[in-house]
C-alpha cells in the first residue's frame, strides 16, 4: 500500500513554544489530507482537513488559530501547534487520500507524532 | 454526524479462540474500513468493503459488509497474540463524502 511518513515521531517541548509536524505522502499525490488527535486508548478525532492550495477546514472545537495548517505541495501538509500547553500533548496522526483507489477512496494514516508539552 | 458503533470496546481471550467484532450504524455507507493500530503508532488498513453483503477474507481474518450497508463485523479464527491491537472500523458517508467517521475501536488482547 502506500506510504505516508510523519516526523518527528516524538517531540518534547517547553510551554508557550510552537512546534511543527511534517506529514508526507511518499509514493503518490495527495490533494486532500487528515490531521487528527488521538487521546490514549481512544479512537481519532478529526482536527482538520487539509487542501492543496487552499485554506484547511477545521472541525467545529479546534482552533485554526492555534492548530496551524499549510498545505503547500500535492505530498507535504504541515501541522503547528502554537504556544503549545501541556493540554495540547497528544499523539498526533495525518493521513493522506489517495484519488487513485477511486472506488475504495482509501486513506493511509502515517505513523503519528508524539506530542508531550512540559 | 453519522456515528459507528463498535462493541465490545474491550476483548480479552486466550490464544486460539474465536471473535467478533461488530460495527454498527443507523445511516449507510459507500464503504467501510477496517484498520488495526498498535500502541505509539498509525493505523494500518487491513481491508475496505464497498458492496452490501461482501465478503472478504485475510488469512485468518473474515470482514462482513452488511447488506444495507449500514454495519460491518471482523471475524478472528484461532487469535493468536500478535492479533492483539486495537481495531478500529471506519466509513465514508456517501458519494462524495471524503471524511471518515471513525468508531471508537475495540482494544483486543490475546493472551497466551
Amino acid at each position: 500500500g502506500a506510504v505516508v511518513s510523519q516526523h518527528p515521531s516524538r517531540v518534547i517541548c517547553k510551554s508557550g513554544t510552537s512546534v511543527k509536524i511534517e506529514c508526507r505522502s511518499l509514493d503518490f499525490q495527495a490533494t486532500t489530507m487528515f490531521w487528527y488527535r488521538q487521546f490514549p486508548k481512544k479512537s481519532l478525532m478529526l482536527m482538520a482537513t487539509s487542501n492543496e492550495g487552499s485554506k484547511a477546514t477545521y472541525e467545529q472545537g479546534v482552533e485554526k488559530d492555534k492548530f496551524l495548517i499549510n498545505h503547500a505541495s500535492l505530498t507535504l501538509s504541515t501541522l503547528t501547534v502554537t504556544s503549545a500547553h501541556p493540554e495540547d500533548s497528544s499523539f498526533y496522526i495525518c493521513s493522506a487520500r489517495d484519488f487513485r483507489t477511486r472506488i475504495t477512496d482509501t486513506q493511509y494514516f502515517g505513523p503519528g507524532t508524539r506530542l508531550t508539552v512540559l | 454526524t453519522q456515528l459507528l458503533e463498535q462493541s465490545p470496546q474491550f476483548l480479552s481471550i486466550q490464544e486460539g479462540e474465536n471473535l467478533t467484532v461488530y460495527c454498527n450504524s443507523s445511516s449507510v455507507f459507500s464503504s467501510l474500513q477496517w484498520y488495526r493500530q498498535e500502541p505509539g503508532e498509525g493505523p494500518v488498513l487491513l481491508v475496505t468493503v464497498v458492496t452490501g453483503g461482501e465478503v472478504k477474507k485475510l488469512k485468518r481474518l473474515t470482514f462482513q459488509f452488511g447488506d444495507a450497508r449500514k454495519d460491518s463485523s471482523l471475524h478472528i479464527t484461532a487469535a493468536q497474540t500478535g492479533d492483539t491491537g486495537l481495531y478500529l472500523c471506519a466509513g465514508y458517508s456517501g458519494a462524495g463524502s471524503y471524511q471518515l467517521t471513525f468508531g471508537k475501536g475495540t482494544k483486543l488482547s490475546v493472551i497466551p
